[in-house]
């Protein structure tokens, strides 16, 4: 099936570094949402993007929507000890009118105190 | 609004056995989804519903089935467990006439099959 390659797996960072976390794939995407999950929770959407090239931020973080559409950036500003978990990219291929989502297999964060 | 709510929070199962795991939504959404989250692997489709009485098979489907009688309930049946069935269940919902792209998340079941 199709597939979301996210990187890096892992982080281990220090508070108050920046962070940055891609996904990126062979197929063309119209939607790409990016989740954070916590430890023994389910995940949580952070942000949605809906334009090639658009730009969108919530609080600390910024998403952007690649230009050929075929990849999405995150990033975490000046990192705190609660930015830790799991953050997924999702992205929907095509017109899909059932709202399916490909998730990408996720990058762990740590962040040291 | 409690959002997507999923009972049981945790449970074990022997091979062989069966069981239901609930997944309710107070949303008025149409979609709903659930995955499978097994560790490294991100999320896995299992099966889908665009509307009540309405589902279809997602990426993983084998060795679970699906109703769908009404807008807010989702539950999927295991009816013989299998140890590769062990893993965290997630289900999801969305609305069309919001962005139908927007999913939101129940808090997990996680499933032990010995």
């Amino acid at each position: 099936g199709q597939q979301l390659n996210q990187s890096p797996q892992s982080m281990f960072i220090q508070e108050g570094e920046d962070v940055s976390m891609n996904c990126t794939s062979s197929s063309i995407f119209n939607t790409w949402l990016w989740y954070k999950q916590d430890p023994g929770e389910g995940p949580v959407l952070l942000i949605a993007l809906y334009k090639a090239g658009e730009l969108t931020s919530n609080g600390r973080l910024t998403a952007q929507f690649g230009i050929t559409r075929k990849d999405s950036f995150l990033n975490i500003s000046a990192s705190i000890p609660s930015d830790v978990g799991i953050y997924f990219c999702a992205g929907q291929l095509g017109s899909s009118n059932t709202g399916k989502l490909i998730f990408g297999q996720g990058t762990t964060l740590q962040v040291k105190p | 609004n409690a959002g997507v709510t999923q009972t049981p929070k945790f449970r074990i199962l022997k091979i062989g056995q069966s069981m239901t795991l609930q997944c309710t939504q107070d949303m008025n959404h149409n979609y709903m989804y659930w995955y499978r989250q097994d560790p490294g692997m991100g999320l896995k489709l299992i099966y889908y519903s665009v509307g009540a009485g309405i589902t279809d098979k997602g990426e993983v489907p084998n060795g679970y089935n699906v109703s769908r009688s009404t807008t807010e309930d989702f539950p999927l049946r295991l009816e013989l467990a299998a140890p590769s069935q062990t893993s965290v269940y997630f289900c999801a919902s969305s609305s069309p006439t919001l962005s139908s792209y927007e999913q939101y998340f129940g808090p997990g079941t996680r499933l032990t099959v010995t």
